[in-house]
């Protein structure tokens, strides 16, 4: 079952525009992972924001999380066409295995040059 | 930098062909995973392997066996192919199995089953 869910589902944005996608959960977590795919490859992790932690920055990567809202987002600024791909939240639920991530179903960032 | 590398990239079998999708990884990690992608579902757990010598079954593990061949590889196997085992399997690795820990991705195995 889905744990985290992204929206939109699609968002197309003009080169040098922000960007921003949205995360839900259910259950409680221990933290929250965003990862890029670009076409026909693998996942490739960006940024990871623990439950007790509000905002998290990496380059033009801005992450927040609202543990009451069971919310995430993520903002990339000054977007590039190179930042054409999909993106995922995952969330470590606590409790449970200690291994599983669980993924949502993905927003599909387009930017056009 | 290899990083996880999956072998073969693309396959098409008949239906209740066998076929085992290789993964290895060069970065030390004790913990490997297998997921598959369908359009619309996101990625899903099939099995993982928390340290070498163990194996666990994820969110979907029906139709499928894996063997951690030692702490770089970890195969997946196809018994006997059904058309629903039709995806995107990826191979992943963590340095350990802990929730907090990003996961490193192969390029994944495209699998058609006809």
């Amino acid at each position: 079952s889905q744990q985290g869910e992204e929206d939109p589902q699609a968002l197309s944005i003009q080169e040098g525009e922000n960007a921003t996608m949205n995360c839900s959960y259910k259950t409680s977590i221990n933290n929250l992972q965003w990862y890029r795919q670009n076409s026909g490859r693998g996942l490739v992790h960006l940024i990871l924001i623990r439950s007790n932690e509000r905002e998290k920055h990496s380059g033009r990567l801005r992450v927040t999380l609202d543990t009451s809202k069971k919310s995430s987002s993520l903002l990339i600024t000054a977007s590039r066409a190179a930042d054409t791909a999909s993106y995922f939240c995952a969330t470590g639920n606590s409790g449970g295995s200690n291994y599983k991530l669980t993924f949502g179903k993905g927003t599909l960032l387009t930017v056009n040059p | 930098n290899a990083g996880v590398t999956q072998t073969p990239k693309f396959q098409v079998l008949k239906t209740g062909q066998s076929m085992t999708l290789q993964c290895a990884q060069d970065m030390n990690h004790n913990s490997m995973y297998w997921y598959r992608q369908d359009p619309g579902m996101g990625l899903r757990l099939i099995y993982y392997s928390a340290s070498e010598g163990t194996t666990d079954k994820g969110e979907v593990p029906n139709g499928y066996n894996v063997s951690r061949l030692n702490k770089r590889e970890f195969s997946l196997r196809l018994e006997s192919a059904a058309p629903s085992q039709t995806s995107v399997y990826f191979c992943a690795s963590s340095v350990t199995g802990g929730k907090d820990q990003p996961q490193h991705f192969g390029d994944g195995t495209r699998l058609s089953i006809l």
